[in-house]
């Protein structure tokens, strides 16, 4: 099993740019999780889905943010426009087993 | 959110036991207590978790009281490899609302 997949490893962009984050769950998890991580307000929850549905979306700072998961192999989370204050770690988990899984996440650089 | 409460750091020397404690006075009955750890910028890696009894596994032993209140992790022979961020957690088995605090960093030293 390869585990939780996270693309892109690093991504740097300039302020009001669209920034895509995408997540592949391990195989046969109905539930996944999207966290921030920074060095003020650590790890955060932002969002989950179970079965593909969004459940609780409270964590999700402003309208700037939004995720999505059309299937069960996939799920991305978009910040149209960004900003330098989104800079950050986000990591995506997958449930099973009594468990969370966590990808390696994604290193976002805002200028 | 979270329902925890963990001290800021710990030290260890290499090869002795690392005993980290974790308050939880407001846990539910139907909620069980979870440890993960994080290694520098890695993602969060499961340890342990348990509702009521003791549990070992290949990582660690996890003690919770009686009361459930409190629980503490052990790293039996703690290593170099071990030093990193531990994090208590209390969730129900949906994971609704499975918060991180601020966590335990633990500093073994040789």
């Amino acid at each position: 099993d390869a585990g939780v997949i996270q693309s892109p490893r690093h991504e740097v962009t300039e302020m009001g740019q669209e920034v895509t984050l995408r997540c592949k769950p391990i195989s046969g998890h109905n539930s996944l999780f999207w966290y921030r991580q920074t060095m003020m307000r650590g790890l955060e929850l932002l969002i989950y889905f179970n079965n593909n549905v969004p459940i609780d979306d409270s964590g999700m700072p402003e309208d700037r943010f939004s995720a999505k998961m059309p299937n069960a192999s996939f799920s991305t989370l978009k910040i149209q426009p960004s900003e330098p204050r989104d800079s950050a770690v986000y990591f995506c988990a997958s449930r099973g087993d009594l468990r969370l899984f966590f990808g390696s996440g994604t290193q976002l650089s805002v200028l | 959110d979270a329902k925890t409460t963990q001290p800021t750091s710990m030290d260890c020397a290499e090869g002795r036991a690392a005993n980290l404690p974790c308050n939880h006075s407001t846990i539910s009955g139907n909620e069980y207590v979870y440890w993960y750890r994080q290694i520098h910028s890695q993602g969060p890696q499961y340890i342990i978790h348990g509702l009521k009894n003791n549990e070992t596994n290949e990582m660690a032993s996890l003690i919770i009281t009686e009361d459930r209140k409190s629980s503490t992790l052990i790293l039996p022979h703690a290593t170099l490899r071990d030093t990193a961020v531990y994090y208590c957690i209390v969730s129900q088995y949906n994971f609704n609302k499975f918060y991180f605090g601020s966590g335990t960093k633990l500093n073994v030293k040789p």
